[in-house]
């Protein structure tokens, strides 16, 4: 089966821009999470989806952020306006049950911002 | 507050040698922990899992010990090869109503030497 895939796998962008990061999860997964490694620290929890609905989003540090699951498929993050510290790797997993035995994990998306 | 950390953020071993690394986390709540490991350019991977019922579980090559007493995992990885060489991070999660999150350490970095 093909894995998670994250695009764009890098974005450059200055500060105040929109960006938006997108996350097909392996298909048949219902359960999708964004995560996100800023500054080379530990790997954060962002949300977690059921399909289409938030499950939990108590990761989320602003509202800057705004994640979307329509249709209960792919998903987006969307950064507006983004910041300097919102650099770093954006990574997306899924899970066909809530959550047993581990996620499976995109190559996660890098975005700098300037 | 929920935590996991690391004892060491780096190891370096010879190929053929045994690998131990260590995780400390905080959550006594917590009932099910995770190691992963991550290549560069790539998302975290699944290497094995043990849940809190359990003090050792064995894998090909890899073996995890949870101590809950102390609240300490470890990964012990037998003759370690070159290809081993990645960042390691254990996870863990509490259950509950964040079922889906989990809680990851700061990873440590693994050098394998021919």
């Amino acid at each position: 089966e093909a894995g998670v895939t994250q695009f764009p796998s890098h974005s450059v962008i200055e500060k105040g821009q929109t960006v938006t990061l997108r996350c097909d999860p392996i298909s048949g997964h219902d359960n999708l999470y964004w995560y996100r490694r800023v500054m080379g620290k530990e790997i954060k929890f962002l949300l977690h989806f059921v399909k289409e609905s938030k499950q939990d989003e108590s990761g989320m540090p602003n509202n800057r952020f705004l994640a979307e699951r329509t249709g209960g498929t792919y998903s987006t993050l969307k950064v507006q306006p983004a910041e300097l510290e919102d650099s770093g790797v954006y990574f997306c997993a899924s899970s066909r049950k809530a959550f047993n035995y581990g996620y499976t994990f995109g190559s996660g998306t890098r975005l700098t911002v300037v | 507050g929920e935590s996991v950390g690391l004892h060491l953020p780096t190891l370096s071993v010879q190929e053929g040698d045994n690998s131990i690394i260590n995780c400390a986390y905080s959550n006594s709540a917590s009932d099910y922990f995770i190691w992963y490991k991550q290549e560069s350019g790539k998302g975290p991977q699944f290497i094995i899992d043990i849940r809190s019922n359990m003090d050792k579980r064995q894998g090909q090559r890899v073996t995890v010990l949870l101590n809950k007493t102390v609240k300490h995992l470890s990964l012990q990885i037998a003759a370690t090869q070159p290809g081993d060489s990645a960042v390691y991070f254990c996870a863990e999660n509490a259950g509950g109503t964040s079922y889906g999150k989990l809680t990851f350490g700061q990873g440590t970095i693994l050098t394998v030497h021919p």
